[in-house]
């Protein structure tokens, strides 16, 4: 079974521009969470996606945004870019009743630089 | 709110030695699970263990094993037998036990501790 597949891997934009990343969530899997994670801040939660629908959105602001397709692939996108947009963005995904709760699939992460 | 804490940035093991490593957390809530996970150096993260705060018998997976202290709010986790590939960073997690229409991924992470381990 494929595992969570991110793309790009790595990305460079400029300050004011926008970025649009892809997850493509393990087979079958129908929950797709997005993470941020940075030296300083470590990994923060940014949204969590189920059946298309949101379920849960971390604290940030409203730059971030997401959606999920009906095939369960989600896409995270971030607008008017900012130096302290430069992250590792962690997309993981997981199905309810299957596997242990609360476990998490996740990807190797889009690793974006902002200039 | 919830929080996760890893006093720890840092820690070194001896290969075939054991090692700590610590985590508290804060929380108002009975019932919740708690995790760590590994991100080895290539960034993929897995769940390495899982405790259930209902259940007071700790959880084990073959060389990893965690002491869960609910009063103390303290979840640590041991690895025995270290070996080379243990090298990652580990982090701590909390997830409500509470499922907002079924949602699964809301993790609270630590900060992580970054292991490595000597030959």
């Amino acid at each position: 079974k494929a595992g969570v597949t991110q793309t790009p891997r790595y990305l460079i934009k400029t300050r004011g521009q926008q970025v649009t990343l892809s997850c493509s969530p393990i087979s079958g899997h129908r929950s797709v969470s997005w993470y941020q994670q940075t030296p300083g801040q470590g990994l923060q939660f940014l949204f969590e996606y189920f059946s298309e629908t949101q379920r849960n959105k971390g604290n940030f602001p409203g730059r971030f945004s997401g959606r999920q397709f009906s095939n369960s692939r989600s896409e995270m996108n971030v607008s008017t870019l900012e130096l302290g947009d430069s992250a590792l963005y962690l997309c993981a995904s997981s199905q309810p009743g299957q596997g242990k709760v609360g476990e998490l699939f996740f990807g190797e992460g889009s690793r974006l630089t902002v200039l | 709110a919830q929080t996760v804490t890893q006093s720890q940035p840092e820690m070194s093991v001896q290969e075939a030695e054991t090692v700590t490593l610590s985590c508290t957390y804060d929380t108002s809530e009975s019932d919740y699970y708690l995790f760590w996970y590994k991100q080895p150096p290539s960034r993929q993260m897995i769940l390495v263990i899982r405790q259930e705060a209902y259940k007071q018998q700790n959880a084990t997976e073959n060389r990893f094993s965690v002491n869960f202290q609910k009063a103390a709010k303290s979840f640590s986790l041991k690895i025995s037998d270290s070996q080379l590939g243990d090298a990652a960073m580990y982090f701590c997690a909390y997830r409500s036990a509470f499922r907002n229409g079924g949602s699964q991924g809301n993790l609270i992470f630590g900060k992580g501790t970054k292991l490595s381990v000597k030959p």
